[in-house]
Order: C-alpha cells, then structure tokens, then sequence
C-alpha cells in the first residue's frame, strides 16, 4: 500500500477537454510537489505547495493543497496533446531519519488530437 | 552541468549475480533518493541519504544496500539479484525543494 493515492491510474481525453488528478493520503506532509515523467526520462518538477490550502497556477494548471495538508489535485484546462505524459504527486515528510520524498502511483494522461 | 548522472544505463543480469548501481550529483545536494518504478506503481522508495556517510530505509529496502561515502555519490547493490528486481531504477538528488533526476537505469534479472 503505498503512502500516496492517485486518481485516476489512466486518463484518456480530446483535445480541448478539462480534467482533475487527485492525490490523497492519511499522512501530513511538509510540501507536496506535482513532476511530469516522459518515455525514458526522469521525473521533472513542475510544482510545489507548501502551505494548507494554497493554490498555484502555471498557465494552464491549477495545483491545490488540501487545508490539512493531506491531498492535492491538479487541474488542467483545455487540455492540448502536449501534455500527454505521466504525472506523479510526491510527499515531503520530515522524519527522525531525515526528509523522506515519497511518491505516488501516478496517473498517464493521453491527450487525443 | 551534468546534475545527476546513473551509470550504468542499461543492463541484463543473471538470477544470483550482484551488482552496482552508481549516482553521482555535482550540485553539493545534501538529499539522495534512490526509486525503483514498475509499472502501475509510480516510484518507490528503496533507500535515501540525508549526508555523507547516512543511509535510512524506504518503502521497499529488502534485497538492497547502500552506501554514500562521498556526499557527491550514492551507490546501490543487489548483492543477489532476483528476477524481481526487473525494474527501472532512478536516482534524485535534492538540496531545497525540488528533487532532480537522473535518465533512470533499465535493468532486467534473468
């Protein structure tokens, strides 16, 4: 069981359409950050939040973080084939063994022309 | 700047051998993740660093260790691979927020 919840694992939309990613979990965390993984590449930031209830927007993308600091989502509105990728939600924790950054499953997005 | 670099990129092992994974970040990070992704499970944790000489456990450590003698390099063994250690391997650095990766290692247990 991992510590992150994705929703939806597969997300298949036309061009043009909206649509909302969700990351839950029962733990607090310090931040959460939102990456974007291409075919043979490693996860890349897009985003941090850092504060209960903030909400960042990067063109686009709207990232929110839950009041409790437990969940995020992250909108995109009219969606574009460029943004076909993987995108994973990722938890800071402070514990006694130093900052751990823990991820989630991820949800693949295709964008259809 | 190279950022992070994983060596090597790809490799084929046979059930039993053991091997070494390196990472090497030139951006003084204090934080070195290393993840393993499969399909359906994003990235887990396998082991991370918080400084030289410190290693913690993560989410999935069985079958694995570690070493961080140079603050700039993070090493992974498997001292006897298992076909299912048949992953892709990522290292991350991290010095503020943001964690960087590396291009990921392809490796298959046979």
């Amino acid at each position: 069981t991992q510590l992150l919840e994705q929703s939806p694992q597969f997300l298949s939309i036309q061009e043009g359409e909206n649509l909302t990613v969700y990351c839950n979990s029962s733990s607090v965390f310090s931040s959460l950050q939102w990456y974007r993984q291409e075919p043979g590449e490693g996860p890349v930031l897009l985003v941090t939040v850092v504060t209960g209830g903030e909400v960042k927007k990067l063109k686009r993308l709207t990232f929110q973080f839950g009041d409790a600091r437990k969940d995020s989502s992250l909108h995109i509105t009219a969606a574009q084939p460029g943004d076909t990728g993987l995108y994973l939600c990722a938890g800071v924790r402070e514990e006694t063994s130093g900052s751990r950054l823990t991820f989630g499953e991820g949800t693949q997005l295709t964008v259809n022309p | 700047n190279a950022g992070v670099t994983q060596t090597p990129k790809f490799r084929v092992l046979k059930t039993g051998q053991s091997m070494t994974l390196l990472c090497a970040q030139d951006m003084n990070h204090e934080y070195m993740y290393w993840y393993r992704q499969d399909p359906g499970m994003g990235l887990r944790l396998i082991h991370y660093s918080v400084g030289e000489g410190t290693t913690a456990k993560g989410e999935v450590p069985d079958g694995y260790n570690v070493s961080r003698l140079k603050k700039q390099n993070f090493l992974l063994g498997l001292e006897s691979a298992a076909p299912s250690q048949t992953s892709v391997y990522f290292c991350a650095s991290r010095g503020g927020l943001e964690a960087f990766f590396g291009q990921g290692t392809r490796l298959t247990v046979v």
